[in-house]
């Protein structure tokens, strides 16, 4: 069936430091990928999201590519801060985009 | 305020004994979903509702009961709990496909079976 892998957290880094969340995926047909991000307490809140094959989704200078060939979906972003803290998501949709499968998350811990 | 609500928030309860858990959305969507949180698992799926009187079940459904009798609520049922079921739970909605909108969650409902 559907799933999707992301790396184990938690990740810390310092402010400004580079972030690479890696996320991979198995699916039938042509799935939607998505990042969604947890701030403590809270609800879920949709980061980015990308549809087809070499499609890049981008937000609030957080970046993803639908790789099909490698099956990714990689989060990156140039320069982290500490307001990025929070629990990351990788997900994805099946072909019907009714079911939705969640990575484990990965929690990000940024230092002043 | 454009939202969607869970109650209770927090839940303590003992095996067996029937409890529901309400979700509402003031968006008129029409997609609609329950999730369950685990430590080590992410959120997994339970059941999910394209529109009113249709639902489906997602990938755990079992233990659990579902109905949308009218747009804006989405009731999770729990008819026998067990230690099992004790997890973070949160609703969602969206105004279409969930892989095509974004989905808009709920709080949380912090549920322990003892």
């Amino acid at each position: 069936g559907d799933s999707v892998t992301q790396m184990e957290g938690p990740v810390t880094l310092s402010e400004e430091a580079f972030l690479t969340i890696n996320c991979t995926y198995t699916a039938t047909g042509y799935p939607s990928l998505f990042w969604y991000v947890q701030y403590p307490g809270e609800g879920l809140q949709l980061l980015l999201k990308a549809t087809k094959a070499d499609d890049k989704g981008s937000n609030k200078g957080f970046e993803a590519t639908y790789r099909k060939e490698t099956t990714s979906f990689h989060l990156e972003k140039g320069s982290v801060q500490v307001s990025d803290s929070a629990v990351y998501f990788c997900a994805l949709s099946d072909y019907n985009f009714n079911k939705f499968y969640f990575g484990s998350g990965t929690k990000l811990n940024v230092k002043p | 305020e454009a939202q969607v609500t869970q109650n209770p928030r927090y839940l303590i309860t003992v095996t067996g004994k029937k409890l529901t858990v309400t979700c509402s959305q003031n968006m008129n969507h029409e997609y609609m979903s329950w999730y369950r949180q685990d430590p080590g698992l992410g959120l997994r799926q339970i059941y999910y509702s394209m529109n009113v009187e249709v639902t489906d079940k997602g990938d755990v459904p079992e233990g659990y009961k579902v109905s949308r009798k009218e747009k804006r609520n989405f009731p999770l049922i729990l008819e026998s709990p067990s230690p099992n079921q004790t997890s973070l739970y949160f609703c969602a909605s969206s105004p279409g496909l969930a892989g095509v909108y974004e989905q808009y969650f709920g709080p949380g409902t912090r549920l322990t079976v003892t």
